[in-house]
């Protein structure tokens, strides 16, 4: 079993939808969740980081976590072309000097 | 100024051959990381220095060898180059108990 799997893409959107993204993780004890966007060609990016069970919001992010389902899920609203990427997710558990990484799922935002 | 660079960008070389990639930070992190992504993307953790101490190497061939003069310097040296090591490499770094990681703009390594 994958550490990290997230929802195979790659998922397109017609601009102003929303665009939803899940992770699921396997290890119990990881405790730091992350999301990265990375454009094509480019490196990744930090968008959102949340620590406990809720939704955490950062402008048209908004980030879900539920530990006892060991998943998160990342939610773009009014999608934007420029939202168009790669968006990673990473788990991290205590004390562990590494972030585990999903494949990512591509997002494609429609004109 | 840039806060992780790494050098070169893009480096295309024979098989058999050796090459360094060279990583520096300037954001005052103490922890640093090599990940190496593959065609599909999927980013995977090679080593992690903290304070310059190796703390993680995930069973990675011993060709590759990271070395860190200093916790703002992590380079990656690698022997015998292989067609399977054509990748891109991620050099990282992030501040310990904080893990939102600054990625360096990667480089491009292609063997022929």
């Amino acid at each position: 079993q994958k550490e990290v799997e997230q929802n195979s893409g790659p998922l397109s959107v017609p601009e102003g939808a929303i665009a939803s993204l899940n992770c699921t993780y396997s290890d119990r004890v990881s405790q730091s969740f992350f999301w990265y966007r990375q454009y094509s060609g480019k490196s990744p990016e930090l968008i959102m980081s949340i620590y406990s069970n809720g939704d955490k919001e950062d402008g048209r992010f908004t980030a879900q976590l539920n530990k006892a389902s060991q998943y998160v899920s990342l939610l773009i609203r009014d999608s934007q072309p420029s939202d168009s990427a790669t968006y990673l997710c990473a788990v991290n558990k205590a004390a562990d000097y590494k972030l585990s990484f999903g494949a990512g799922t591509t997002v494609t935002v429609r004109a | 100024d840039t806060a992780v660079s790494q050098t070169p960008k893009y480096l295309v070389t024979q098989m058999g051959n050796d090459k360094s990639i060279k990583c520096e930070q300037n954001l005052g992190h103490d922890t640093m990381y090599w990940y190496k992504q593959d065609s599909k993307k999927f980013l995977k953790i090679m080593f992690s220095y903290n304070n310059k101490e190796l703390i993680i190497n995930e069973t990675v061939p011993n060709r590759f060898s990271p070395k860190s003069p200093d916790k703002a310097h992590l380079n990656l040296h690698i022997n015998s180059l292989e067609l399977g090591d054509s990748a891109v490499y991620f050099c990282a770094s992030s501040q310990a108990g904080e893990y939102g990681y600054t990625f360096g703009s990667g480089t491009r390594l292609t063997v022929v």
